[in-house]
Formats: C-alpha cells, structure tokens, sequence
C-alpha cells in the first residue's frame, strides 16, 4: 500500500523560512495535503496541491511537487513562533480511495 | 459552531472495559472518517463511512472495534474488553464529498486504558 515519509523533527529560528518535506510512494496519487496540528487540537487543512501541478503558494505557505521523484515539500515563510506544531503530509490516492498520513514533522520555532 | 466535535474529551477505562466515541460530522458531509494516532505515530486509519454505501472497515485493527454511523450523521466507535495498547487519541473527521475532498477534523477523545 501507499507509503508516506517526514522526518520526524525540524528547528528553525524565528523570522527564518522552514521547509518541511514528505516523500510518498503512490505514484497514482492525485491529492497532497498539508495538515497541521497544536498540542491538544484535532489537525487543521494548511493546504492541498493537486498532483497536475507543480507548485502552489497561499501567502506565506509555498507547497513544491515533484512527481518524478514524489517529493512533496512545504517552505512557510516568516515563520513566527505560532508555528510551531505538528506538520502531516498525506496523500489521496485513487487505488486506496482514501488519504494516507506520514508521521508529521514537530517543527519547533526557536526566538 | 459549525466543526466537527466529539465527544467525550478524554475518556480513563479499566482493561476489559468498553468504551463508545461519539463523533457529530459538520452538518451536510456525507463522509465521515476515524483515525487513531498513538504517542510519537502518524495517523492510522480506521474506518470511513461514505452516504448510505457499506463502510470501508479496512483499517480496524481487530473484531473489538466497531463503529456505526445513524441516520447519515452521528457516529460512534466502539471498543470492547479495551486493552492497554488502545490507549491512543482517536480522531474523526468529516467532508463533504468522500474520495479527496477535503477533511475537517475533530478534536479527538484521548483514551487512556489503565
């Protein structure tokens, strides 16, 4: 079945960009999701990328597909302490009919 | 308001327990999703449920998992005899469509089975 990679862990310091990334397996994929969640909370739609595309950008969030290699990524610029959180990278795919979710990504913003 | 909410917020079982989850999906979503994600994992689904057709229970992990969903609206997972390896927050989440339209999550119920 599909398979979605993060690594588990990224500091950054405040003001700096961060980029979170997310390797998948499925190449028939159609949608890409970035999903974010703060301690305690249910997770929180950031942004979606549909698989035809390359690269889209919501104000400071900027998410780049790869398809070639399946390398999803998410830069957020500025990044502010409200950041920090967990980051999940997840993958729809016509063969599962159903969204697969990597480990997340603890980003912690440092002051 | 108008999210996903679910019910209890935390929930303490003894082992041997059983423990219903209820889930009230945003009003109009047809799907309806349970996900549970354990201390330093991802998110492991479930079950989904998609309109009126049988649900997917793929993801349910043995016989004492089971959930239903009454009337197109309300669902609720149940465990039975839960075990300590249940303990986990459980997550549901709803959309309008079902496929890959777009997931709206609860807050999840942390359940701790002592």
């Amino acid at each position: 079945g599909e398979d979605v990679e993060q690594s588990l862990f990224l500091s950054v310091r405040e003001g700096d960009s961060s980029v979170i990334n997310c390797t998948y397996t499925d190449s028939s994929s159609t949608y890409l999701y970035w999903y974010k969640q703060e301690p305690g909370a249910g997770l929180q739609l950031l942004t979606y990328i549909f698989s035809n595309m390359d690269m889209k950008q919501d104000q400071r969030l900027t998410v780049l597909l790869n398809k070639k290699d399946k390398h999803l990524s998410l830069r957020i610029a500025d990044t502010q302490t409200g950041d920090s959180a967990i980051y999940f990278c997840a993958s729809f795919s016509g063969s599962a009919r159903q969204l697969t979710f990597g480990s997340g990504t603890q980003l912690t913003v440092l002051p | 308001g108008a999210g996903v909410s679910q019910s209890p917020s935390n929930k303490v079982t003894e082992k041997g327990k059983d423990v219903e989850l209820r889930c009230d999906p945003i009003s109009g979503h047809t799907a309806l999703y349970w996900y549970r994600q354990s201390l330093g994992q991802g998110l492991e689904f479930l079950i989904y449920f998609q309109g009126n057709s049988a649900p997917d229970k793929s993801g349910l992990p043995s016989d004492r998992f089971s959930a239903e969903r009454t009337g197109g609206s309300v669902s609720t997972l149940t465990i039975q005899r839960t075990q300590q390896e249940d303990s986990a927050v459980y997550l549901c989440a709803s959309s309008l469509v079902g496929g890959a339209g777009e997931q709206y999550f609860g807050p999840g119920t942390r359940l701790t089975v002592t």
